[in-house]
């Protein structure tokens, strides 16, 4: 079956920009997670949903980052003002539900804030 | 979620067993040893959990020592496709919720040399 998909797989932006980077997760899976990874480090945990509602939300750095899943579904991870610091790989990842010891991971989207 | 320390990086001969270690001499009781694995360029993949037995599946070992302070992943016949950055991770097992994030740390960078 289909594992977690991301889009776009890269994204460029300029600094002060809005980006919204787009997660798909597997069918039926009520968990999902979105991480950040930064070259040569492990990927950064941000925030946990559990069907609609953000169940852990401690990793979101700052007020810039948002992330929503409306229909407990596609979430989309919404970045405002973005700034070079910004730029790393955003993963995302799903998993039956929050008990599960297994996370799905997708391929990320790579973004890049020039 | 307990630290855990892994060395930065191991060379394996393609067909020989790939033992990687790690140390979690602060786990808690009821903290689980989870292991993954990120090929370049691709998301996080899950190989195998245990708490105090030892464990085996399609993919790979995982031993625990008694005291629980270490384990050893072992990959019985490394390929060349087993190259990869591997992450040993401590997390409070899957019946309590609210704790399902995973903390990666910068894991063992793993090459298998033909």
């Amino acid at each position: 079956g289909a594992g977690v998909s991301q889009t776009p797989s890269n994204k460029v932006t300029e600094k002060g920009k809005y980006v919204e980077l787009r997660c798909d997760p597997i069918s039926g899976h009520t968990a999902l997670y979105w991480y950040r990874q930064s070259l040569g480090q492990g990927p950064e945990f941000l925030i946990y949903f559990q069907g609609t509602g953000a169940a852990d939300d401690s990793g979101l750095p700052n007020d810039r980052f948002f992330a929503v899943r409306p229909e407990g579904s596609v979430s989309t991870l919404k970045i405002q003002r973005t700034e070079r610091g910004d730029s790393a790989v955003y993963l995302c990842a799903s998993s039956p539900d929050g008990r599960s010891y297994e996370q799905y991971f997708g391929p990320g989207t790579r973004l890049t804030v020039t | 979620d307990a630290k855990t320390t892994q060395p930065t990086s191991m060379d394996c001969a393609e067909g020989r067993a790939a033992n990687l270690p790690c140390n979690h001499s602060t786990i808690s009781g009821n903290e689980y040893v989870y292991w993954y694995r990120q090929i370049h360029s691709q998301g996080p993949q899950y190989i195998i959990h245990g708490l105090k037995n030892n464990e085996t599946n399609e993919m790979a070992s995982l031993i625990i020592t008694e005291d629980r302070k270490s384990s050893t992943l072992i990959l019985p016949h490394a390929t060349l496709r087993d190259t990869a950055v591997y992450y040993c991770i401590v997390r409070v097992g899957s019946s309590n919720f609210g704790n399902e994030k995973l903390t990666f740390g910068t894991g063992t960078r793993l090459t298998i040399i033909p």
